[in-house]
């Protein structure tokens, strides 16, 4: 049963775009949702998270948006750079859970010059 | 650099074979996690560790098992292995064991298994 689904698989976006990426879960004890930024070769890097006590974060040229009510939440990549060429992974965890986290498929994005 | 250290980097074995893998956790994080990294499967919660005491068990088989010691080093170790265990294994760690936002985890770079 996949908890967290994440969508799309892959996305190829513009240099200066933005890129745009979906998760939703089920469980509704989760409280805590990150994303998580993987380059090849490396281990995934936490980008930005959120809890469900507020509907948008951002940071930089990265926006989390939360929907507690369609339970389903989004990354948005403003001004998309060649460098943001990366796997993002949604996940989701509660405190019940000892925090460990449900991660999503990924969602491989490529940003063209 | 996240500050946690898993080695080896690679290892390439046979099926049947035992192995284990080592993780070190940033310094002053009690906490350790496992996960392992498959094209079909993704990223799974294997196991965690607090402060040398198991915490909570994920999607982990009965031919692997782990352990935390004193130091808090963590070691996986993946018993009987079989061609569908080739994976990526990441160690993640954290301050405490609570989920909260300010309790993130960091990922080591990873242990790329090959069961031949």
């Amino acid at each position: 049963q996949q908890q967290v689904k994440q969508s799309p698989q892959s996305l190829i976006v513009q240099k200066g775009g933005i890129s745009i990426i979906n998760c939703a879960y089920e469980n509704t004890a989760f409280d805590y949702f990150p994303w998580y930024q993987q380059f090849p070769g490396k281990g995934p890097a936490l980008l930005i998270a959120i809890r469900p006590d507020v509907s948008e974060k951002k940071e930089g040229r990265f926006t989390i948006s939360f929907n507690k009510s369609a339970k389903q939440f989004s990354l948005h990549i403003m001004d998309s750079q060649p460098g943001d060429s990366a796997t993002y992974f949604c996940a989701a965890s509660d405190e019940g859970s000892q925090g460990n986290l449900i991660f999503g498929k990924g969602t491989k994005l490529s940003v063209k010059p | 650099d996240s500050g946690v250290t898993q080695t080896p980097k690679h290892l390439i074995t046979a099926t049947g074979q035992r192995v284990t893998l080592r993780c070190s956790p940033r310094s002053g994080d009690l906490s350790v996690y496992w996960y392992q990294q498959s094209l079909d499967q993704g990223l799974q919660f294997l196991i965690q560790y607090y402060n040398g005491e198991e915490r909570a068990k994920g999607n982990i088989l009965e031919r692997f098992s782990a352990q935390q010691f004193p130091d808090l080093h963590s070691e996986l170790n993946l018993s009987s292995l079989e061609l569908g265990d080739s994976a990526l294994y990441f160690c993640a760690s954290s301050k405490w064991s609570t989920g909260a936002t300010t309790d993130t985890q960091y990922f080591g770079p990873g242990t790329r298994l090959t069961v031949l």
